[in-house]
C-alpha cells in the first residue's frame, strides 16, 4: 500500500542558510509525486508537482525536489530562505490510474533571524 | 479568478448540533475531495466524489455525509456534532488529468464544546 514519510516534524534554520526536508515514499507502481506548503490559517498550495521526465523539478519561488526512484524519495530544497519561507510542508503522493493522494505528516519548517 | 470556498472558516458548536460544512468551486472540476487534518498528523480522506451524483467514503471513517447535486458544489453535514469531530476540514479538487494537482480551500476549523 502507498505511504510517504516525512521524518523531520520540525526542522529550525537560520535566514540565508539552505534547508533540505526530506519525503520517502512506498509504493509498488509509478507515482506522481507532489509538495504542498501550508501557511498558517490557510489551505494548502501547490509548491511542485513531478509527473514524469527530468526528476529535478522546480518552483518559481527557489525550491526544487529531485526524484529519486532507486531510493523512493522525493526530497525538498532551497539553497537560501527567508523568513516568509516559515510554513508547514507536505509531501504527496498519487499512483498513476488512481485519484486518490496520500500525504505525509508534515515538516515545520521554522526559519530563524 | 478560478478558486475553491470553504464556508464558515471556523465555526464553534455544541454537541449534538446538525452542522454544515460548505464547499464551492469555480474551476469546473468534476473530482472533489474532504480530507480532516489534525496537528502532526497526515491529511486523512474522508469523502471523495468523482462527480455529479457520485460520493464514496475516504480511507478515514467519519460520521459524516456528503452530497454532490452539482459539479460546484460539495457540501459536508454532520448530523450531530460531538467534541471528537473538532478538527480542521479541508476540501479540495482536482482536474481530470492523471497527476493533476489539488487544489484546496482554506478550510473550517471546527470546535464541538
Amino acid at each position: 500500500a502507498q505511504s510517504v514519510t516525512q521524518l523531520d516534524s520540525q526542522v529550525p534554520v537560520f535566514e540565508e542558510a539552505p534547508v533540505e526536508l526530506r519525503c520517502n515514499y512506498s509504493s509498488s507502481v509509478s507515482v506522481y509525486l507532489f509538495w504542498y506548503v501550508q501557511y498558517p490559517n490557510q489551505g494548502l498550495q501547490l509548491l511542485l508537482k513531478y509527473l514524469s521526465g527530468s526528476t529535478l523539478v522546480k518552483s518559481i519561488n527557489g525550491f526544487e525536489a529531485e526524484f529519486n526512484k532507486s531510493q523512493t524519495s522525493f526530497h525538498l530544497r532551497k539553497p537560501s530562505v527567508h523568513i516568509s519561507d516559515t510554513a508547514e510542508y507536505f509531501c504527496a503522493v498519487s499512483e498513476t490510474g488512481t485519484y486518490k493522494y496520500i500525504f505525509g505528516t508534515g515538516t515545520r519548517l521554522k526559519v530563524l533571524a | 479568478e478560478a478558486d475553491i470556498y470553504q464556508t464558515p472558516r471556523y465555526l464553534v458548536i455544541g454537541t449534538g448540533k446538525k452542522i454544515t460544512l460548505e464547499c464551492s468551486q469555480t474551476m469546473g472540476h468534476d473530482k472533489m475531495y474532504w480530507y480532516q487534518q489534525d496537528p502532526g498528523m497526515e491529511l486523512h480522506l474522508i469523502h471523495y466524489s468523482y462527480g455529479v451524483n457520485s460520493t464514496e467514503k475516504g480511507d478515514l471513517s467519519s460520521e459524516s455525509t456528503v452530497s454532490r447535486i452539482r459539479t460546484e458544489h460539495f457540501p459536508l453535514t454532520l448530523e450531530s456534532a460531538r467534541p471528537s469531530h473538532t478538527s480542521q476540514y479541508l476540501c479540495a479538487s482536482s482536474g481530470d488529468r492523471g497527476g493533476s494537482p489539488l487544489h484546496f480551500g482554506n478550510g473550517t476549523r471546527l470546535t464541538v464544546t
